[in-house]
């Protein structure tokens, strides 16, 4: 079966600094992998995906994510922090019917510090 | 386009009573979602249809809950009789083939059952 995991429920970082947020996959074949943020009271928005090709994805809001076969991660990255990406982040999965049924992380907890 | 539109936004049952969820996909989108999002278990896929048929509900809890999309512009999730252990977010989400598009979530409905 097709999943995420995000192993920190919270993640704290100063305005400024560079930010990562993990997330680590366990999929049969090839994975197609998704960052989602979400908002305080708000539906999830799309990040970025990787289907195939460049390792590094670039996404919206100056998001990016390195895609690690060897390790089976899908980090989050963004090279300097702002206070407004303070939300929560999922990380996900697509499942194995070929369809886009996403399988979701646990959730990340990203805090930007003034 | 005005987005995925749930309704409504908050809902305050007793236990016991119907509650309906409603949802509006973008249009022209094929693929619709249900997720439930509580603190303990996250992000849960509950059923997605595909041109108003629905191909998996394997995360649907039990059959207290049952689904519908009678046309491309309209999906129901009905909980009957609706439990405490029930309450939580409930997204509808929309995309369009299966490509791996990217999921276009509602605003959610959160449910409260007393």
């Amino acid at each position: 079966a097709q999943s995420v995991a995000q192993p920190e429920d919270q993640v704290n970082v100063a305005e400024g600094n560079p930010l990562t947020v993990k997330c680590t996959y366990s999929v049969s074949g090839n994975p197609y992998l998704f960052w989602y943020v979400q908002y305080p009271n708000r539906g999830l928005q799309f990040l970025l995906k990787y289907i195939t090709g460049d390792n590094l994805v670039k996404g919206s809001y100056g998001f990016e994510a390195e895609f690690n076969k060897s390790q089976t991660s899908f980090h989050l990255k963004k090279p300097s922090a702002l206070v407004s990406d303070s939300a929560l982040y999922f990380c996900a999965v697509r499942g194995q019917t070929g369809a886009n049924n996403l399988f979701f992380g646990t959730g990340t907890r990203l805090t930007v510090i003034p | 386009d005005a987005g995925v539109i749930q309704s409504p936004r908050h809902e305050v049952t007793e236990m016991g009573q119907e509650v309906t969820l409603r949802c509006k996909p973008i249009s022209g989108h094929d693929y619709l979602f249900w997720y439930r999002q509580t603190m303990m278990r996250g992000l849960e896929l509950l059923i997605y249809f595909n041109n108003n048929v629905p191909i998996d509900d394997s995360g649907m809890p039990e059959d207290r809950f049952s689904a519908k999309m009678p046309n491309a512009s309209f999906s129901t999730l009905k909980i009957q009789p609706s439990e405490p252990r029930d309450s939580a977010v409930y997204f509808c989400a929309s995309s369009f083939g299966s490509t791996n598009e990217k999921l276009f979530f509602g605003s959610g409905t959160q449910l409260s059952v007393l």
